[in-house]
């Protein structure tokens, strides 16, 4: 079955403790992407990777790592968390945007991270 | 500015009563108009792409079609397993980044 998963679903943490959000696909895509969803803010781009060691940010990347050594993984790295990074994450994989023009592909999200930082 | 505006931003109907919801959009060069249904507890569910003014799409009771300015998905005979937040997402080929609205929340009451 094409999926996203991520571990773990939920985490609760303090201030200060360092913790990674995994995920993997096994679609074979070259696009991964993060993200974070806020009531009233909708969801926001963290960082994304158009393929393996190739990385760039996204919308609020601040406080947030990530790296890609593998075509099927991305994970999300908090080095040093703050309350102001609990939120619902999810992470999504898609074919490259696609043509000479920059096109958009369908993306398929992960169940999500619900990330309470205490 | 790159902009995603939904609306409503909740919507309430009967089962059977027909409706649409609206994403309104501002972008400079847009690169993929792209509609999901989102469940509580879920990761959002991909259910269209459009590309250009004109083109619509269908997939069983629901029809999304899309304009220069704005894009509408229209829910025909609605039936209370549609109840889900419905999230529009639109690339910009000006910022190279996908941008999502906020969603409309649909409630279909039996």
């Amino acid at each position: 079955e094409a999926q996203v998963t991520q571990n773990p679903r939920y985490l609760i943490t303090v201030t200060g403790k360092k913790l990674t959000v995994t995920c993997s696909q096994n679609m074979n895509h070259e696009y991964m992407s993060w993200y974070r969803q806020d009531p009233g803010l909708g969801l926001r781009q963290i960082y994304y990777s158009m393929n393996v060691e190739v990385t760039d940010k996204g919308d609020v990347p601040e406080g947030y790592k990530v790296s890609r050594k593998e075509k099927r993984n991305f994970p999300l790295i908090l080095e040093s968390p703050s309350p102001n990074q609990t939120s619902l994450y999810f992470c999504a994989s898609s074919e490259p945007p696609s043509g000479g023009v920059f096109y958009y592909n369908e993306q398929f999200f992960g169940p999500g991270t619900r990330l309470t930082v205490l | 500015e790159d902009q995603v505006t939904q609306s409503p931003e909740a919507l309430r109907l009967q089962e059977g009563e027909s409706s649409s919801l609206n994403c309104s959009y501002t972008v400079s060069g847009l690169r993929g108009l792209f509609w999901y249904r989102q469940d509580p507890g879920k990761g959002p569910e991909f259910l269209f792409t459009l590309y250009s003014a004109g083109e619509e799409k269908e997939k069983e009771r629901l029809k999304a079609t899309l304009t220069k300015k704005e894009s509408f998905l229209h829910i025909t005979a609605p039936k209370p397993e549609d109840s889900a937040t419905y999230l529009c997402a639109v690339g910009s080929s000006n910022t190279g980044k996908l941008i999502f609205g906020q969603g409309t929340t649909l409630q279909v009451k039996p």
